[in-house]
């Protein structure tokens, strides 16, 4: 059974601070990771990872994939309020590109 | 970018009735749409994997009696609970896959989700 774990479960941090969050995965026919924000409806994308090691960045954010340990991380540095949501990720697998995600992380930035 | 819609954004039923759930693809043809439920605090769960002119592919632990799906054409999928009950109350959300993207980009996009509450 394919499977997607994050941690952590819950961060609350202060404004300012630089957070990474984790994803690792099991599954099979992997194609690649991606990660999403969610605030209070539907997932928006912020990234695909499909090569290891190569990392994509996105104003203050930024993610990298290792393939070996089937692992991947989201950075985000100089935290805002507005950062706060919950970061999913979610492993896209054989040809239907299915999706498979993970716990959430629940991210909250205090002033 | 490609737009998914979804309708209604919320819906509060009696337990015993059934509710559809439409999801269109506004400006792509979508071959293949997925429907997610996620409860409080919790991930999204893939539900089914819906192909056009096909029938749905159910996730284990689904009932597709339960669950109707049907996509009829390539932008519309519908999910229907049957016979709802408290316990189905969740967010519903779909995606589309937009082919046209390729494999390169990002290729689901999500709809804005469909809150069922059942009374």
């Amino acid at each position: 059974e394919d499977k997607v774990v994050q941690s952590p479960l819950s961060l609350v941090v202060h404004e300012g601070d630089t957070v990474t969050l984790n994803c690792s995965y099991e599954v099979t026919n992997f194609r690649s990771l991606l990660w999403y924000k969610q605030e209070k409806k539907a997932p928006t994308f912020l990234f695909m990872l499909t090569s290891s090691g190569i990392e994509k960045k996105s104003g203050r954010l930024s993610s990298i994939l290792d393939k070996k340990e089937l692992f991947s991380i989201l950075n985000i540095t100089a935290t805002q309020t507005g950062d706060s949501a919950i970061y999913l990720c979610a492993a896209r697998t054989g040809t239907a590109s299915k999706l498979t995600f993970g716990t959430g992380t629940r991210l909250q930035v205090t002033l | 970018g490609a737009v998914v819609s979804q309708h209604p954004s919320r819906v509060i039923c009696k337990s015993g009735t059934s509710v559809k759930i439409e999801c269109r693809s506004l400006d792509f043809q979508a071959t293949t749409m997925f429907w997610y439920r996620q409860f409080p605090k919790q991930s999204l769960m893939l539900m089914a994997t819906s192909n056009e002119g096909s029938k749905a592919t159910y996730e284990q632990g689904v009932e597709k009696d339960k669950f109707l799906i049907n996509h009829a054409s390539l932008t519309l999928s519908t999910l229907t609970v049957t016979s709802a009950h408290p316990e189905d109350s969740s967010f519903y959300i779909c995606s589309a896959r937009d082919p046209g993207q390729g494999s390169a980009y990002n290729e689901q996009f999500f709809g804005p989700g469909t809150r069922l509450t059942v009374l």
